[in-house]
């Protein structure tokens, strides 16, 4: 998994609250990235960050915010407008201007209640 | 909108035997990787092959690309129990620093 943490492993809400997923890198990565995955499916890009204090929408960004204010942060905030939230949620990161691979969390799975 | 499709979607083969799993995409990259996935865990890099290269090989790994095709395989030999996990392609295909994965193959070994 790298140099690059999530927490909580296991979250559980109940409908209609928001809940904030962490991600923190130490690897001086400038690019981080959300994917969303549902079972027995790939990875979905929910947002993406290229540098701090700036980032665009993925795929699926409805329902999501994110925050870019430190290189080593990228929060996920699951907002009650995410009609089925509930799916196992992946971070990633990369050095910006890199084509290189993606370096990846070892996920959080939500579970909406 | 997923720039990869694997195939096969599973697959279930003795130990020993090789396995062989396919993604397609759509348009123009500049380069494809393969990645693992254990049950419940994050992604595991295996193995980078750029736009201008055919073929590349990493161990027990072979990776073909063929950008006449839109097509590239991954190639496991002499698998291994370990080997149980589902794999996907993922493509670099632009500037927007994104990358897009497919769906994924998942593969068992029989013992």
């Amino acid at each position: 998994d790298g140099g690059i943490t999530q927490s909580p492993k296991y979250l559980f809400r109940k409908e209609g609250q928001n809940v904030t997923l962490s991600c923190e890198q130490n690897l001086n990565h400038d690019a981080m990235y959300w994917y969303r995955q549902d079972p027995g499916q790939g990875l979905r890009l929910i947002y993406y960050s290229q540098i701090v204090n700036d980032f665009q929408k993925g795929d699926i960004a409805e329902g999501y915010s994110v925050s870019r204010e430190k290189k080593e942060s990228f929060p996920l905030t699951v907002t009650s407008a995410q009609k089925n939230p509930t799916a196992f949620y992946l971070c990633a990161s990369r050095p910006e201007g890199s084509t290189d691979t993606q370096y990846f969390g070892p996920g959080t799975r939500l579970t909406v209640l | 909108s997923q720039q990869g499709e694997e195939d096969p979607q599973a697959l279930s083969i003795q130990e020993g035997e090789n396995a062989t799993m396919n993604c397609s995409y759509k348009t123009s990259i500049n380069n494809l990787q393969w990645y693992r996935q254990n049950s419940g865990r994050g992604l595991v890099h295996l193995i980078l092959i750029r736009s201008n290269e055919r073929e590349k090989h990493s161990g027990r790994l072979r990776v073909t690309l063929d950008t006449s095709k839109k097509s590239s395989s991954l190639l496991i030999t002499a698998s291994r129990a370990a080997d149980t996990a589902s794999y996907f392609c993922a493509t670099d295909y632009s500037s927007a620093s994104k990358i897009i994965f497919g769906s994924g193959t998942r593969l068992s070994i029989r013992p």
